[in-house]
């Protein structure tokens, strides 16, 4: 499986924007690339997902680069509720049990 | 959350003995995944079962058992084989097979052997 790398962590200011980068070099042209957020003693929580295009939701938006081998999650403007570990995720079409692999995150801290 | 229940909370275990941790979901999803995680790491697959009556091994099966018989739950039961069970534990469901989806996950039950 195509595998994703992150910084262990990052900080950000509240009410600054948030660019939490992710690459994959090894990612195939079947692979979908998803965020997920982990808020302390929570399970995690679905952010986002695209394929190529650029994507934006009420919660973020989704920065794939032209070559798709890397990506950046955007948090417009950081709250201290945004305070988790970010995952990157990559997901194969042609995985039978479209698990999902989870590497290590990025701790996000947020300042007031 | 929101359509997810996993029970109890918090669970305490001695060596040696059994337990089970309960899934439940009203969400008709088909697919359901069991993950293990411990302090300061990612999650691992433990079970994952994208139908009733079947079910898939993970990466870190061994020392764990699953069943699938209603579409609404999905219990994991840790054994006593599992050498190293405190962790929390995550379940998971999916609508459908597909990577164009979203997962949704329970609050986690927090296993602690004593």
């Amino acid at each position: 499986d195509a595998k994703t790398t992150q910084p262990n962590s990052m900080e950000s200011n509240e009410e600054e924007p948030v660019h939490l980068p992710c690459n994959h070099s090894t990612i195939s042209g079947t692979d979908y690339i998803h965020w997920y957020r982990q808020l302390p003693s929570q399970g995690p929580e679905y952010v986002i997902h695209g394929l190529t295009s650029n994507v934006n939701n009420r919660m973020a938006s989704l920065a794939i680069a032209e070559d798709r081998k890397s990506s950046t999650l955007i948090l417009h403007r950081a709250t201290l509720r945004d305070a988790a570990v970010y995952y990157c995720i990559l997901r194969d079409y042609n995985n039978a049990g479209n698990m999902l692999t989870f590497g290590g995150g990025t701790r996000l801290m947020v300042k007031p | 959350d929101g359509g997810i229940t996993q029970s109890p909370k918090y669970l305490f275990r001695k060596e040696g003995q059994n337990v089970t941790l309960s899934c439940e979901q009203n969400l008709n999803h088909d697919a359901m995944y069991w993950y293990r995680q411990d302090p300061g790491q990612g999650l691992r697959l433990i079970y994952y079962s994208q139908i009733v009556n079947d079910f898939q091994k993970g990466d870190i099966a061994e020392g764990y058992s699953v069943s699938r018989e209603k579409k609404e739950s999905f219990p994991l039961t840790v054994t006593s084989a599992q050498k190293n069970p405190t962790a929390f534990y995550l379940c998971a469901v999916q609508r459908g097979f597909g990577v164009n989806t979203e997962a949704f996950f329970g609050q986690g039950t927090r296993l602690t052997v004593v």
